[in-house]
């Protein structure tokens, strides 16, 4: 059973536009969402990171938006540039003990 | 300062051999994970290491896949007789220990080609 679902697979969005990705989860004891961005030929790297205990949070053009309730969260990337094209992978774990991630969305952001 | 380490980067091997595959965690990381990422799939638990705790090896697909963490620090993944569904990234990552708010570091991976 898939812990974390992730879409879309694939996100093609124009220069200037907001792209946005989203995860669902199962198991309530999920207490750590972090995104992950990662670029061909390289490991993932940390992006973002939200706790059950807030609704959202803004780094910079990115923000996290959670839903406890409906056991959702997604990533808004506002301005989206063609630098931000790369593979996006959501993620949930139970106090760091293991990390569940999502299938990934390949993003394209057209100049 | 330095990162997760892995190598080597890419593996081509014959089906049928066995292959180790090393991580160097980031020095301090008391937890380092293994993952498994097929083309253009997502990531696959494979195995965890927390400190001096026994490993969580429920990821692991098979009794051909092993892994061991000397001395709380360096890890090796083996791949015995290897298959051409073993072909896939393998990513190391390590964090400074579970419970506190310490997210994934990663490796670049080890490409491994089995033909």
């Amino acid at each position: 059973q898939q812990q974390v679902k992730q879409s879309p697979q694939s996100l093609i969005v124009q220069k200037g536009g907001i792209s946005i990705i989203n995860c669902a989860y199962e198991n309530t004891a999920f207490d750590y969402f972090p995104w992950y961005q990662q670029f061909p030929g390289k490991g993932p790297a940390l992006l973002i990171a939200i706790r059950p205990d807030v609704s959202e949070k803004k780094e910079g053009r990115f923000t996290i938006s959670f839903n406890k309730s409906a056991k959702q969260f997604s990533l808004h990337i506002m301005d989206s540039q063609p630098g931000d094209s790369a593979t996006y992978f959501c993620a949930a774990s139970n106090s760091f003990n293991k990390f569940y991630f999502g299938s990934g969305t390949k993003l394209n952001v057209k100049p | 300062g330095a990162g997760v380490s892995q190598s080597p980067s890419n593996k081509v091997t014959e089906k049928g051999k066995d292959v180790e595959l090393r991580c160097d965690p980031i020095s301090g990381h008391t937890a380092l994970y293994w993952y498994r990422q097929s083309l253009g799939q997502g990531l696959e638990f494979l195995i965890y290491f927390q400190g001096n705790s026994a490993p969580d090896k429920s990821g692991l697909p098979s009794d051909r896949f092993s892994a061991e963490r000397t001395g709380g620090s360096v890890s090796t993944l083996t791949i015995q007789r290897t298959q051409q569904e073993d072909s896939a990234v393998y990513l190391c990552a390590s964090s400074i220990s579970a419970g506190v708010d310490s997210p994934l570091h990663f490796g670049n991976g080890t490409r491994l080609t089995v033909t």
